[in-house]
């Protein structure tokens, strides 16, 4: 089965680091782009980064530069270390498979995200 | 950046009804529109890419149209598990997601 499962979610506090995890299992992980969708409470959905198989990596203006996107493609893992947190990146954390229909990335497997709280 | 618009916010709606969604973009996109439903405490599931291709295993009530700025979700006739909230994507540049729209039980 194809599947993603998040993971390191939790609380912490403004200004302080978390990493979350996405492991993959049930397709060949290092063929696919990925990417970190997030959602806050109540709230709708936001991209927040990509990471290409060839690791070309993209983010979005409210995280660049506090938060880092990377692979394991022998672990069949993706990451996201988060830094200089905010309560605004309060959120379920998603991570959700790039695959390629004509031509083009669609975000079609996603995980059952992880929640992040930062709050003091 | 792309903004991506949705109308209406909330729709009420019963089982058996025709549904229909609009999504506009703040600028051209051609195609590249995704739309995704969402469970409570569920991750999105995607329903139909490229505005009108149908995702595999989604049922064919669900269609799409639309190409450079308006954008259209069509559900045939509304069933039990199809009340959720349903999102437009755009992926012509990076990608960006629309507010939502909530189908409620009328």
């Amino acid at each position: 089965e194809v599947q993603l499962v998040e993971s390191g979610g939790g609380l912490v506090q403004p200004g302080g680091s978390l990493r979350v995890s996405c492991e993959a299992s049930g397709f060949i992980f290092s063929n696919y782009n990925m990417n970190w969708v997030r959602q806050a409470p109540g709230k709708g959905l936001e991209w927040v980064s990509y990471i290409s198989s060839a690791t070309t990596i993209y983010y979005a203006d409210s995280v660049k530069g506090r938060f880092t996107i990377s692979r394991d493609n022998a672990k069949d893992l993706l990451y996201l270390q988060m830094n200089s947190l905010r309560d605004e990146d309060t959120a379920v954390y998603y991570c959700a498979r790039g695959a390629r229909r004509q031509l083009v990335d669609v975000f079609d497997i996603w995980g059952p995200g992880t929640m992040v709280t930062v709050s003091s | 950046d792309i903004q991506m618009t949705q109308s209406p916010s909330t729709l009420s709606a019963s089982v058996g009804d025709r549904v229909t969604i609009t999504c506009r973009a703040s600028q051209s996109i051609g195609s590249w529109l995704a739309w995704f439903q969402q469970k409570p405490g569920k991750a999105p599931k995607l329903l139909i890419y490229k505005a009108s291709t149908l995702e595999s295993g989604v049922p064919s009530r669900f269609s799409g149209s639309g190409s450079g700025t308006e954008f259209t979700l069509t559900i045939s006739s509304l069933q039990p598990d199809d009340f959720a909230t349903f999102y437009c994507q755009q992926y012509n540049s990076y990608w960006t997601f629309g507010q939502g729209t909530k189908v409620e039980i009328k």
